[in-house]
């Protein structure tokens, strides 16, 4: 089954201790986003990840790190979480960037800092 | 001003009844996604438009570009409907690559 997957689902943590979310495709897709979800704010894009080896910044990148070594694979990483970086995640992929792709969403993952 | 407006923002009808959901934008754009996340989060992709007018079931979308405007409609609309409706466009001419969103729509529809 096409799917995207991200782990784990649900997390709390206190500030400072760093953490990942991980998120994997199985559809070859070439393009990765990693979304927030606020209040109010909806969906921000965090970063993006062109092809493996190749991401930018989104819109909201501050506290994030990512990686793309393989093309399966696209962690968010946290290196020292603070309370405003409670929300909740999402992960998506495109077979190629581009407008009319359809983006395949991670089930989400709610992420708790206190 | 946020670049992508939705409204209404929350809307309550009756199971059958025909709904409609607006969204502008005030950005150019190269296409304009519309989004459904149901009650446990999960986000699924309805639509892709450029141009014109999609179909999908009782859903359709359309997208006058020249307006800077997309509808979401829904015929004989049923409970199961019921959902954040997401409107989002891909910016176009450079920069960040991504999806700018709406704050979505809440509908809620009763038996």
């Amino acid at each position: 089954e096409a799917q995207v997957t991200q782990n784990p689902r649900y997390l709390i943590t206190v500030t400072g201790k760093k953490l990942t979310v991980t998120c994997s495709q199985n559809m070859n897709h070439e393009y990765m986003s990693w979304y927030r979800q606020d209040p109010g704010l909806g969906l921000r894009q965090i970063y993006y990840s062109m092809n493996v080896e190749v991401t930018d910044k989104g819109d909201v990148p501050e506290g994030y790190k990512v990686s793309r070594k393989e093309k399966r694979n696209f962690p968010l990483i946290l290196e020292s979480p603070s309370p405003n970086q409670t929300s909740l995640y999402f992960c998506a992929s495109s077979l190629v960037a581009g407008s009319l792709y359809e983006q395949y969403f991670g089930p989400g993952t709610r992420l708790t800092v206190t | 001003k946020n670049e992508v407006e939705q409204s209404p923002q929350n809307l309550t009808a009756q199971e059958g009844e025909f709904i409609t959901i607006n969204c502008s934008y005030s950005v150019g754009i190269s296409a304009l996604h519309w989004l459904q996340q149901h009650p446990g989060g999960g986000i699924v992709s309805l639509f892709m438009l450029s141009s014109g007018k999609k179909k999908h079931g009782r859903l359709i979308a359309t997208i006058n570009i020249q307006e800077k405007h997309s509808s979401l409609h829904i015929t004989a609309s049923h409970p199961r409907d019921s959902a954040v409706y997401i409107c989002a466009v891909r910016r176009s001419g450079g920069g960040a690559d991504g999806l700018t969103f709406g704050k979505g729509t809440h509908l809620i529809i009763q038996p």
